[in-house]
């Protein structure tokens, strides 16, 4: 079964910073899809950015970057120029057959 | 934040009662989701409809009870429940099964009593 981690459980950050969350995952698959998941307190669960295994180049969607690592198994997020808006649970999820697995989440805090 | 809908939004619920929750997507997609977050527990996925059809179950007990009528809506009927089913209950869909991405929507915050 496929597993997701997510080493870190809280972060804090000034903002303007640059921050990284780590992910690792477990897989026997070759063709997979990887997400990353931004849950703001309250607030609706959204898309960060996400990566096909196929795909060599990292994801980049404005201040988000990713690092993927297919043989490491380890997609982690780079979050560049930190938002007070930014402070939310972020979640690496991973997509085999069929279904979506969720890490535990990282807390990130971005302090002004 | 309207793609997908969700109600009601917080629900208080005794253990005897029976409640629903109504999901709704606005997204054209043909696959829907229920999701369950517990404190300090990574999303677990509960049902999986794709037109219309029950894909997935992955071992709920059966005071939890999906319905999916057509694509734009699912609904999960609540039964009998238990003090350890309190969580936030999320629901998604997407185009496909085939690694689209999920859309989520805010969720239904249940308590059991």
């Amino acid at each position: 079964a496929q597993t997701v981690t997510q080493s870190q459980p809280e972060m804090s950050v000034q903002e303007a910073e640059t921050v990284t969350l780590s992910c690792t995952y477990d897989t026997s698959e070759n063709n997979y899809y990887l997400f990353w998941y931004k849950q703001p307190p309250s607030r609706q669960m959204i898309l960060v950015i996400r990566q096909e295994a196929y795909k060599q180049q990292n994801a980049t969607e404005n201040r988000f970057s990713v690092n993927f690592q297919k043989a490491a198994k380890s997609f982690s997020l780079k979050i560049s120029d930190s938002q007070l808006g930014d402070t939310a649970m972020y979640f690496c999820a991973f997509m085999g057959r069929p279904k979506l697995v969720f890490g535990q989440g990282t807390r990130l805090t971005i302090n002004p | 934040e309207t793609g997908v809908t969700q109600t009601p939004r917080h629900l208080v619920m005794g253990m005897t009662n029976k409640k629903s929750l109504k999901c709704e997507q606005h997204l054209g997609h043909n696959a829907m989701y229920w999701y369950k977050q517990s404190a300090k527990k990574p999303l677990e996925l509960m049902f999986v409809y794709n037109f219309k059809e029950q894909t997935e179950n992955n071992s709920v007990p059966s005071r939890f009870s999906p319905e999916c009528p057509n694509s734009s809506h699912l609904f999960l009927h609540l039964h009998t429940l238990q003090p350890e089913d309190s969580a936030l209950y999320l629901c998604a869909s997407s185009q496909g099964l085939a690694g689209e991405t999920q859309y989520f929507g805010p969720g239904t915050r249940l308590l059991v009593l």
